[in-house]
């Protein structure tokens, strides 16, 4: 399977613990994007990489949250000292740099619960 | 924040039947998108419609664009139990990042 890839799937943690979150892009796309979904809502924009550039970064990502793309390939998405707030899913989405492309490729995202 | 809002927020039908859902937003558009997201699949692209386009069509889908109203939608036709999902718009505002502001989405239940 050459889709997005995102792990764990799913992670329960205790408020004030550490958590990371990877994303595998398909192979040649240059852009990744991190979304955040809570429940009955639409995704919302936390950040983009360029590939391995972070370019913009949401209003929304605390200083308790971190992304890295080193090399360009694939993604972490930390989160410091966890609040129950945090609780959502986190999407990872990718695509490639072209006037003619514009869709987003989303991998299953990971769920986290802080509990 | 929310660029858009669908609806209806619900919508409930029998297999067979036509679904409409509609969508506006705020702010000026490159084009506009419909993803379906259920949860086995996650989200998954439909059709895309550019500013500068009125209509488009993909098989069972139709998607029409008003830029005049800020408005959009999607209709399914020949609905199937398959189609049971959650639909969202999503714009693309052309920045360079082409990152995309959601609706809230619909929820669409077909019924066999």
């Amino acid at each position: 399977d050459t889709g997005v890839s995102q792990n764990p799937r799913h992670k329960i943690t205790k408020r004030g613990q550490n958590v990371t979150f990877r994303c595998d892009p398909i192979s040649e796309h240059n852009r990744l994007y991190w979304y955040r979904q809570t429940l009955g809502q639409g995704p919302e924009f936390l950040t983009y990489f360029q590939n391995e550039a972070q370019l913009e970064k949401s209003r929304l990502l605390s200083d308790r949250f971190s992304a890295e793309r080193p090399k360009g390939s694939f993604s972490t998405l930390e989160i410091q000292r966890t609040e129950q707030g945090d609780s959502a899913m986190y999407l990872c989405a990718s695509s490639l740099k072209s006037r003619l492309s514009y869709e987003q490729y989303f991998g299953p995202g990971t769920r986290l619960t802080v509990t | 924040s929310q660029q858009g809002e669908e609806d209806p927020q619900a919508l409930s039908i029998q297999e067979g039947e036509n679904a409409t859902m509609n969508c506006s937003y705020k702010t000026s558009i490159n084009n506009l998108q419909w993803y379906r997201q259920n949860s086995g699949r996650g989200l998954v692209h439909l059709i895309l419609i550019r500013s500068n386009e009125r209509e488009k069509h993909s098989g069972r889908l139709r998607v029409t664009l008003d830029t005049s109203k800020k408005s959009s939608s999607l209709l399914i036709t020949a609905s199937r139990a398959a189609d049971t999902a959650s639909y969202f718009c999503a714009t693309d505002n052309a920045g360079n990042n082409r990152k995309l502001i959601w609706g809230l989405g619909t929820s669409l239940a077909v019924n066999p």
